[in-house]
């Protein structure tokens, strides 16, 4: 079992921050946290990850609490092509194991 | 940037009949996932090859078969197509950072599986 929760859907203005929120309480201290998207019927896409540290890069920004037992995705300007589904994923080993995902609107 | 390639990316077969899929990695990843996505689900992982041996199983069936080449390319062969096994077929593949790090995977655009 997926070993996240994410909100089923979001909606976000464009051009405003979207913030995709994301608990994983039963976290370990070696796992972890990964974010894909998938956009309609494309293969997923991979976005960020992080263990225990603040991370950044071209595509979002990922927010992990000192206790890591929940993070956040931010897109900082939201464009109508990140409409998609956001899987919130904590990996150990190498197999990914999908839950439901955010599904987030972008909103014109 | 080089990504993954699967072939084909349509496929439609008879329900009992046969079907390979083909996955080429992108250049100098060494490891294989496969994944399949039914109508409105996510997707599920199928199994993972690392320098041609299997390294990790999930939930696949076992009229479905999969191996890695030495090029790294890897194929799936689904044997007595049933009508649920109609998914999208992802492929991943991953390069080594680290005993301690998991791999990213790279995802790449499918393979649509109709059974009729």
């Amino acid at each position: 079992d997926a070993k996240t929760t994410q909100p089923t859907s979001m909606d976000c203005a464009e051009g405003r921050a979207a913030n995709l929120p994301c608990n994983h309480s039963t976290i370990s201290g070696n796992e972890y946290v990964y974010w894909y998207r998938q956009i309609h019927s494309q293969g997923p896409q991979y976005i960020i990850h992080g263990l225990k540290n603040n991370e950044t890069n071209e595509m979002a920004s990922l927010i992990i609490t000192e206790d890591r037992k929940s993070s956040t995705l931010i897109l900082p300007h939201a464009t109508l092509r990140d409409t998609a589904v956001y899987y919130c994923i904590v990996v150990l080993d190498d197999k990914i194991i999908f839950g439901k995902g955010t599904r987030l609107h972008i909103l014109p | 940037a080089a990504g993954v390639i699967q072939s084909p990316r349509h496929l439609i077969k008879e329900k009992r009949e046969t079907a390979t899929l083909k996955c080429y990695p992108i250049p100098r990843h060494d490891t294989v996932y496969w994944y399949q996505q039914g109508p409105g689900q996510d997707p599920q992982f199928l199994i993972s090859f690392y320098e041609k041996m299997q390294s990790d199983k999930g939930s696949i069936p076992d009229r479905f078969s999969a191996q890695q080449f030495s090029d790294y390319h890897s194929e799936l062969n689904m044997s007595s197509l049933e009508l649920g096994d109609s998914a999208l077929y992802f492929c991943a593949s991953s390069f080594p950072r680290g005993l301690a790090l998991p791999d990213t995977q790279y995802f790449g655009p499918g393979t649509r599986l109709t059974v009729l």
